[in-house]
């Protein structure tokens, strides 16, 4: 299961929404898409998991949502801290990540 | 407190092997399957390997199988991976991650350690 990201890169202003995708050439079975972000220099951290479930820790300004190819992260008032790299993830029958949307903080 | 120590890395020729280790803490390492993912320079991430609980389901990406090797001992609390045949393209830092789930192998990963960098250059 191939998975595609778009926008490359997100530029945006704090308190602005980022809205991410993550596209599929396969349903994704049972909405087993997760979502990790990777700030710069740093390990990735899980953000979500079965497309929208929060991870422990996570604030509630990141919210994941969709089913079958199309999956979306959003964040909602965005602050300087939130500038990195997203990745989502397909899991269950496979594993794969998507390219990554770098989202930039003005 | 999860944490996930990786240790291993350096420079290696072309041909050579690595032996990569991460020492597991803060759970209970033999109820979880683990994995290695890496991360070329200024590449995204690229699953590596998966190991299960017992050791009995091991899957590997297309690019490494033949000249990788996972393995754990969960007396020791350590996942390993064993790198022969290194190529300039396997130059990464390698991640060692949990599952998410207990018991589940090919599931999403829940933590992450803070990676070894693999350098394969003559």
């Amino acid at each position: 299961n191939v998975l595609t990201q778009s926008p490359g890169t997100l530029s945006l202003s704090p308190g602005e929404r980022a809205t991410l995708s993550c596209r599929a050439s396969q349903s994704v079975t049972n909405n087993y898409l997760a979502w990790h972000q990777q700030r710069p220099g740093q390990a990735p951290r899980l953000l979500i998991y079965g497309a929208s479930s929060r991870a422990t820790g996570i604030p509630d300004r990141f919210s994941g949502s969709g089913s079958g190819t199309d999956f979306t992260l959003t964040i909602s008032r965005l602050e300087p801290g939130d500038s990195a790299v997203y990745y989502c993830q397909h899991y269950g029958t496979s594993l794969a990540f998507g390219g990554g949307t770098k989202v930039e903080i003005k | 407190e999860v944490q996930l120590l990786e240790s291993g890395g350096g420079l290696a020729q072309p041909g050579g092997s690595l032996r990569l280790s991460c020492a597991a803490s803060g759970f209970t390492f033999s109820t979880y399957a683990m994995y290695w993912v890496r991360q070329a320079p200024g590449k995204g991430l690229e699953w590596v390997s998966a190991l299960s609980v017992s050791g009995g389901n091991i899957y590997y990406a297309d690019s490494v199988k033949g000249r990788f090797t996972i393995s754990r001992d969960n007396s020791k609390n350590t996942l390993y991976l064993e790198m022969n045949g290194l190529r300039a393209e396997d130059t990464a830092v390698y991640y060692c991650a949990k599952s998410g789930g207990a018991y589940a192998h090919m599931w999403y990963f829940d933590h992450w350690g803070q990676g070894t960098l693999v350098t394969v250059s003559s």
